[in-house]
């Protein structure tokens, strides 16, 4: 089936400092989403990508859709102790002519902290 | 609006029984799921439903079983469970297929 490679696995960064993560797939997806889960909540969406070469900011947060619609990355800057958390990216595709379930394929998380 | 919630929050079950696990929206939404999240794999697909009264397989069904018979609602059963299904469950809802995903808080469940 299809899976999502998303790297790193886990950070731990000093306040202030940018992170970058991001996700790789064997697969074309048509939509790219990152999400970030809080400990003991469930993932909240933070950006929703759906066009090849897409760029889309959210505050601190900048998210790319990759040309080849294998890829995305997630961008934070200047990061603060709140970051903290495991984000997740997700990946939905469908091929022309089937129907689109809204099924979405997830990556294995990155974990942040965020040093004060 | 509530938005999406589990019940129960944590459980703890014994091998061979059986529970169900409830999520109920209530924003209307169309579209249902239910997830597994294991540490260092994701949240993984169980199953899913398009609307009141259809169900469809997901990418790891097996040993769970669901049902929508009213649109809030979303059920999922486990008839006995193994400690495999050790994991926290998400559920989540969206509007449409092409629309945010809601995720509930979650319910942990431990299998004896």
């Amino acid at each position: 089936g299809q899976q999502l490679n998303q790297s790193p696995q886990s950070m731990f960064i000093q306040e202030g400092e940018d992170v970058s993560m991001n996700c790789t797939s064997s697969s074309i997806f048509n939509t790219w989403l990152w999400y970030k889960q809080e400990p003991g909540e469930g993932p909240v969406l933070l950006i929703a990508l759906y066009k090849a070469g897409e760029l889309t900011s959210n505050g601190r947060l900048t998210a790319q859709f990759g040309i080849t619609r294998k890829d995305s990355f997630l961008n934070i800057s200047a990061s603060i102790p709140s970051d903290v958390g495991i984000y997740f990216c997700a990946g939905q595709s469908y091929s022309h002519g089937s129907s689109n379930t809204g099924k979405l394929i997830f990556g294995q998380g990155t974990t942040l902290q965020v040093k004060p | 609006n509530a938005g999406v919630t589990q019940t129960p929050k944590f459980r703890v079950l014994k091998t061979g029984q059986s529970m169900t696990l409830l999520c109920a929206q209530d924003m209307n939404h169309e579209y249902m799921y239910w997830y597994r999240q294991d540490p260092g794999m994701g949240l993984r697909l169980i199953h899913y439903s398009v609307g009141e009264g259809t169900t469809a397989k997901g990418e790891v069904p097996d040993g769970y079983n669901v049902s929508r018979l009213k649109k809030q609602n979303f059920l999922l059963g486990l008839e006995s469970a193994a400690p495999s299904q050790t994991s926290v469950y998400f559920c989540a809802s969206s509007w449409d297929r092409n629309n945010e995903q809601f995720f509930g808080p979650g319910t942990r469940l431990t299998v004896l």
